[in-house]
């Protein structure tokens, strides 16, 4: 199946640094790629959609310029964290797919745990 | 807006039984509905997808099952074993555009015990 995966898989910060993760689609090209918020013990919530050569569609209530989002080739998007708090740590996963179809599925990435001190 | 259910949250069993897994979704009107397995501190993976033209969908001792009507589906675990142990999510596309945005229920973690 279609491998996507996620850097850092943890990351430890200081309060106020920002702090970039990448999302990869390894072995296919993704059109869209979403990025998730995982807190303890809840599901995942989505924080925006990025297709590939446009900006970002930002879910209601996160911040568009806390959480900046570039999806720059068909197999990468960042998603970066600036002036990270500690109320931002929380687990950051990212899903792809490959075109645009409604019903082809999302690939997961395993996740980057985001720790703010 | 779309509003997803699981039940029980938390579910043990014995090694060998055979249990089911509930979600429910408040609008109908869906594409799809995807089952994924997450292990502790991991990503997602994706069990099965259920298109909205189906009413079940089998892989190994898996099989989910989707009633669009009453905005259930099911999945259903035959003879679990410990390595199944896992939350179980499950997942609509919601939105009429192609981007299918998907809203997840809370899950229910599973533990099976040998």
């Amino acid at each position: 199946g279609a491998v996507v995966s996620q850097h850092p898989s943890w990351v430890i910060c200081k309060s106020g640094t920002s702090v970039k993760i990448e999302c990869r689609s390894l072995d296919f090209q993704a059109t869209t790629m979403f990025w998730y918020r995982q807190f303890p013990k809840q599901s995942l919530m989505l924080m925006a959609t990025s297709n590939e050569g446009s900006k970002a569609t930002y879910e209601q209530g996160v911040e568009k310029d806390k959480f900046l989002i570039n999806h720059a080739s068909l197999t990468l998007s960042t998603l970066t964290v600036t002036s990270a708090h500690p109320e931002d740590s929380s687990f950051y996963i990212c899903s792809a797919r490959s075109g645009w179809r409604r019903w082809t599925t999302q690939y997961f990435g395993p996740g980057t745990r985001l720790l703010v001190l | 807006k779309q509003e997803v259910t699981q039940i029980p949250a938390a579910l043990s069993v014995p090694e060998g039984e055979n249990l089911v897994l509930n979600c429910s979704f408040t609008d109908s009107a869906i594409y799809n509905l995807q089952w994924f397995r997450q292990d502790p501190g991991k990503g997602l993976t994706s069990l099965l997808l259920i298109q909205s033209s189906q009413r079940e969908q089998t892989s190994g001792r898996l099989n989910a099952s989707l009633d669009k009507s009453s905005g259930r589906s099911t999945l259903y675990i035959a003879a679990s074993q410990p390595g199944d142990s896992a939350t179980y999510l499950c997942a609509v596309p919601n939105g009429e555009t192609s981007g299918s945005r998907l809203t997840f229920g809370e899950g229910t973690q599973l533990t099976v015990n040998p």
